[in-house]
């Protein structure tokens, strides 16, 4: 079965630069969130879309932004990235926020911020 | 908002025993519960789920309980093997919001 296809797998970046983080859903599902895990702790939930528009958000900076596309893929870009940001990054998507169907989640992106 | 607790931190078994985790939930509005399996360099993998009008459901050796008045639910994994080792997290949605207890790191001896 198609799972949700994160791109790239690891980024390395050094302070102040920008980052774009890529996420596919699986195909027929209209909603994708974005969580922020960091070292040995929960993932931590920074914001999510649903039909392409803004749905919730949660505890994501105000130099990351995200957008979900008209073919339902998402970007979240991040700028003026700070050490901090050093995470694992996973997207998971979901058909009617959660209520229709369970959140998948992809295999994350690995930032290091130098 | 929300607020999951999760417990044990660290759980240790012997191949063939059984384990069980524990997680209390804060806001009675949440409305589904679902378990996760990470392990290391992988995406959180859904093993089983649960809705508040369920109070019990049952997939192979994992099972999972509700108890809606006492706010908790519970993972039960019989038969333990090794390839069960790995971090478990349980989640309750809330207002379209999944939040994560802190995990388990499950381990289990051959």
């Amino acid at each position: 079965a198609a799972g949700v296809i994160q791109s790239p797998r690891h980024l390395i970046k050094e302070k102040r630069e920008t980052a774009t983080l890529k996420c596919y859903p699986i195909p027929r599902h209209d909603t994708v969130y974005w969580y922020q895990q960091g070292p040995g702790q929960d993932p931590q939930f920074l914001i999510s879309f649903y039909e392409k528009m803004q749905s919730d958000k949660g505890s994501i900076p105000d130099r990351f932004s995200a957008q979900q596309f008209s073919d339902y893929h998402s970007e979240l870009n991040m700028s003026s990235l700070e050490l901090g940001d050093s995470a694992l990054y996973f997207c998971a998507s979901s058909v009617d926020r959660g209520g229709g169907s369970p959140l998948h989640f992809g295999n994350g992106t690995r930032l290091t911020v130098t | 908002g929300e607020n999951v607790e999760q417990h044990p931190s660290t759980l240790s078994v012997q191949e063939g025993d059984s384990a069980v985790i524990k997680c209390t939930y804060s806001d009675s509005a949440s409305n589904y519960f679902p378990w996760y399996k990470q392990e290391l360099g992988k995406g959180p993998q859904l093993i089983i789920d649960i809705r508040s009008n369920v109070g019990e459901k049952k997939d192979q050796r994992i099972a999972v309980t509700l108890n809606k008045t006492a706010k908790h639910f519970s993972l039960h994994i019989t038969e333990t093997q090794p390839e069960d080792s790995a971090v478990y997290f349980c989640a309750a949605l809330n207002d379209y919001k999944l939040s994560f207890g802190a995990g388990t790191t499950v381990t289990v001896r051959a």
